[in-house]
Formats: C-alpha cells, structure tokens, sequence
C-alpha cells in the first residue's frame, strides 16, 4: 500500500548546522508530497508542499524537491537555529481525502 | 482568532471505561478529521465527517469506535470499552471546504493512556 518512511530521530544539531531529513515514499499513482512541523505543545503546521516531480517547495527556509526518479522528498535546511526545534512529518495524498504519514523526526537544536 | 481545540489534551482511562475526544473546529470550518498516532508511528486517518454527516470511515475500527459532528457543538470522537491498544495521540483536523492541506488546520491533539 500507499506508505511514507522518514528517518528515525531524534536530530541533533548545533545552531547554524546544515539540516536533512530524508523521506521517500511509496505510492501507486502520483501523489502530492508535504511536509509538517509540530512544535510542543501546538498542532501540526503545513509547513511546505509540493505537487508534481522536480516541484521545489520552500518556506521559513526549509525546502524539498519532489524527485520522481527516486521517490524521495528530503527536508533541507542551510542554517537551523534553536526555534526550529520541533518533530517534522512528511506526508503525502493521492487525491482523496487523506493524508499518510511518516513517523516524524525529532529535531533538536542547541545554542 | 482561535485554532483547532481539543480537549482533554492527556486522558487516563482503565480498561472497559469509556474515552470521549471533543474537537471544537476553526470558526466557520464544516469539515473535521480524525487521526491517530500510535507508540512509534506516524499518523494514521480515522474518519472525515461534515456537519451531521460521516463522509468516509474507511481508517475507523469497526468496533466500539464513533464518530459525530453535530449541527451545534464540537465533534467527538467516542471509544467504548477501552483497552490498552487504545492508547495514543488523536489529532482532529478541520478545514472549511473539502480536502485540501492548505486550509487545514490541526489541533494539538489528545493524549489517552489506558491503564
């Protein structure tokens, strides 16, 4: 079936490090690829999206490339700071009503 | 301009006792979702209702889990007879028109522990 598999966690990282969290996916058909954060305590947040192959989303910094040819959707982040500390969710949906989700990363960032 | 709101945000529960999870939507919207997250899982879809109406309950367990969203007041999500498997985070979304992730919010979900 349809399934997201996301890095185990958590991240650990000085502020201003190079961030990756890998994602890849496994879908019958051409789904649209996102990415969530849920800081503590709140809801998660859409946080970038994209909707067909070589689609960069982007947002606060963080983006990802929907590739296709490796069914990969990897979270990238030039320069983390501490505020970025939170659990991240790649997810996708194949046009209906649902969203499947990875098991979410931890990222912690330190000072 | 208030979000999503769950509550109880942590519920303890012994087993064979009843568990009811209230999802107050954002003002206005008319679609809500449930998730549940499982020990060391990502999120899994349980029901989509609209107002008065389940629209697909295909993620719910056939048995001792329901799910309304009245014409006034929030949407719960009840499970009888809970057992320890039950235990996990549930997360309500809602959203204004049918599906799309750019205008659906998420609460910060309930915690239930079965004990």
């Amino acid at each position: 079936g349809d399934s997201v598999t996301q890095m185990e966690g958590p991240v650990t990282l000085s502020e201003e490090a190079f961030l990756t969290i890998n994602c890849t996916y496994t879908a019958t058909g051409y789904p649209s690829l996102f990415w969530y954060v849920q800081y503590p305590g709140e809801g998660l947040q859409l946080l970038l999206k994209a909707t067909k192959a070589d689609d960069k989303g982007s947002n606060k910094g963080f983006e990802a490339t929907y590739r296709k040819e490796t069914t990969s959707f990897h979270l990238e982040k030039g320069s983390v700071q501490v505020s970025d500390s939170a659990v991240y969710f790649c997810a996708l949906t194949l046009y209906t009503d649902k969203l499947i989700f990875g098991t979410g990363t931890r990222l912690q960032v330190f000072p | 301009n208030a979000g999503v709101m769950q509550n109880p945000r942590h519920l303890v529960r012994r087993r064979g006792q009843e568990a009811r999870l209230r999802c107050s939507p954002v003002k206005g919207h008319s679609h809500v979702y449930w998730y549940r997250q499982l020990p060391e899982e990502g999120l899994k879809f349980m029901v989509y209702l609209q107002k008065e109406n389940i629209i697909d309950e295909s993620g719910m367990p056939k048995e001792r889990f329901s799910a309304e969203f009245p014409k006034e007041g929030p949407s719960i999500l009840r499970i009888q007879q809970v057992v320890r498997g039950d235990s996990a985070a549930y997360f309500c979304a809602s959203s204004p028109q049918d599906f799309d992730p750019e205008t659906q919010y998420f609460g910060p979900g309930t915690r239930l522990l079965v004990l």
